[in-house]
């Protein structure tokens, strides 16, 4: 069954070092997004896409983030200058809208860990 | 935005006993409830889901309720087992193909640990 997968599953930065996170959705998926969880907190969404451009952004997705489809495989989170308080678990995820389902499917996370 | 809550934050029962979760909602709007099981160090994994058109689903041993009136949705686990162990989060969004994709709004999870 195909899946999504994330590379790498862990990356540890410096503060004010910029961090590539990437996502690679199942092959036919058109929307895809980008989620994370600081520990023990909630799943929060950051950002959805769709046809090379953002549908939706939440209010932590600021300045600071991008996203970017480089290739027809490749899903990708940028951080321009990290901060300590975007450690967190960023989990990619992606979905064929069918006609009666829309099910995310989630990669298995990637943990960033900000010094 | 929506807020949804989920209750309780950790759940332990015996094996073969039956588990229920509880998550609330507060967007009316919201036509699209998943549940995902997520066991420690793996992805979160879709276990099943509801639309708000219908009332109940059952796949096997797991069901979800939908309350539209009262804005509630519960996971109802019977003859757990010890693989059901896991962390459950439940979710709650507006799916309009025409403007919104849908971003998902997860509870806090629910840690259930089924005793052998």
């Amino acid at each position: 069954e195909p899946e999504v997968t994330q590379t790498p599953s862990h990356q540890v930065t410096q503060m004010g070092q910029e961090v590539i996170l990437r996502c690679v959705p199942i092959s036919n998926h058109l929307y895809f997004y980008w989620y994370r969880q600081i520990l023990g907190q909630k799943v929060e969404f950051l950002v959805s896409f769709y046809n090379n451009e953002i549908s939706e952004k939440s209010e932590i997705f600021d300045d600071q983030f991008s996203v970017e489809r480089p290739d027809g495989s490749n899903f990708t989170l940028k951080i321009r200058s990290t901060k300590l308080e975007d450690s967190a678990m960023y989990f990619c995820a992606s979905s064929y809208p069918g006609v009666s389902t829309d099910t995310q499917y989630f990669g298995p996370g990637t943990r960033l860990t900000v010094l | 935005g929506e807020n949804v809550e989920q209750h309780p934050s950790t759940l332990s029962v015996q094996e073969g006993d039956s588990a229920v979760i509880k998550c609330t909602y507060s967007d009316s709007a919201s036509n699209y409830f998943p549940w995902y099981k997520q066991e420690l160090g793996k992805r979160p994994q879709l276990i099943i889901d509801i639309r708000s058109n219908v009332g109940e689903k059952k796949d096997q041993r797991i069901a979800v309720t939908l309350n539209k009136t009262a804005k509630h949705f519960s996971l109802h686990i019977t003859e757990t087992q010890p693989e059901d162990s896991a962390v459950y989060f439940c979710a709650a969004t507006l799916f309009d193909r025409g403007s919104t994709l849908g971003r998902l709004y997860f509870g806090r999870g629910t840690q259930l640990t089924v005793w052998p």
